[in-house]
């Protein structure tokens, strides 16, 4: 069971580039998040999901798109990469049951430097 | 005020000693209550989930406390490897989204 696959783990872009960060999982999820860790800021909501088609802003949206054509596949898409970009993207899904949500599992992350 | 808030540490503690922290959230519509444990450059992974007064999963105590607004997590018979950052991380009901704390680090040291 593979869980949370994210591609690639590292990528170095130049500023004004625009690239897509992949996440698929295979645990028939509805959730789907992406987050961005940065020293002292702790992890950030940039976009999340509920469902195949479905998909919301969160804290730091800007300079990000979401498209959730499937439920296996959530990616990012950076429009025109800028230095603040730089961080550690994490990409997370759950589920809800029972009248309760359950934890998030992470994908390993992508290392994204912008120059 | 950050919505989720806790001490950042280090917490220094002894191989066997118990150690404890606390987190703050200031949403009291909050629901779903996590810690999740993360290693240097590596993602986060749950470690225990806190539906209702508290959960214990072996050596690890978690305790939620509605009233004050806060969930503690405790762990009894340190061991090296504890030494990790720990994540209070809070959600509400709707669309399960999260919001983290910023960690607090455990050093466990021989």
């Amino acid at each position: 069971n593979a869980g949370v696959t994210q591609t690639p783990k590292f990528q170095v872009l130049k500023t004004g580039q625009s690239m897509t960060l992949q996440c698929a999982q295979d645990m028939n999820h509805e959730y789907m998040s992406w987050y961005r860790q940065d020293p002292g800021m702790g992890l950030r909501l940039i976009h999340y999901s509920v469902g195949a088609g479905i998909t919301d802003q969160g804290e730091v949206p800007n300079g990000y798109n979401v498209s959730r054509s499937t439920t296996e596949d959530f990616p990012l898409r950076l429009l025109s990469a800028a230095p603040s970009q730089t961080s550690v993207y994490f990409c997370a899904s759950s589920y809800r049951g029972g009248g309760l949500n359950y934890g998030y599992t992470f994908g390993s992350g992508t290392r994204l430097t912008v120059v | 005020r950050k919505e989720v808030e806790q001490d950042p540490g280090p917490f220094n503690v002894p191989e066997g000693a118990t150690v404890a922290f606390n987190c703050t959230y200031s949403n009291s519509a909050s629901q779903s209550f996590f810690w999740y444990r993360q290693d240097c450059r590596k993602e986060p992974k749950l470690l225990m989930s806190v539906y209702s007064s508290g959960n214990e999963d072996g050596r690890f105590t978690a305790q939620l406390n509605r009233a004050s607004q806060y969930i503690s997590l405790l762990i009894r018979d340190s061991k090296l490897s504890d030494s990790a950052t720990y994540l209070c991380v809070v959600n509400k009901a709707a669309g399960n989204k999260l919001t983290f704390g910023g960690g607090t680090r455990v050093l466990v040291k021989p």
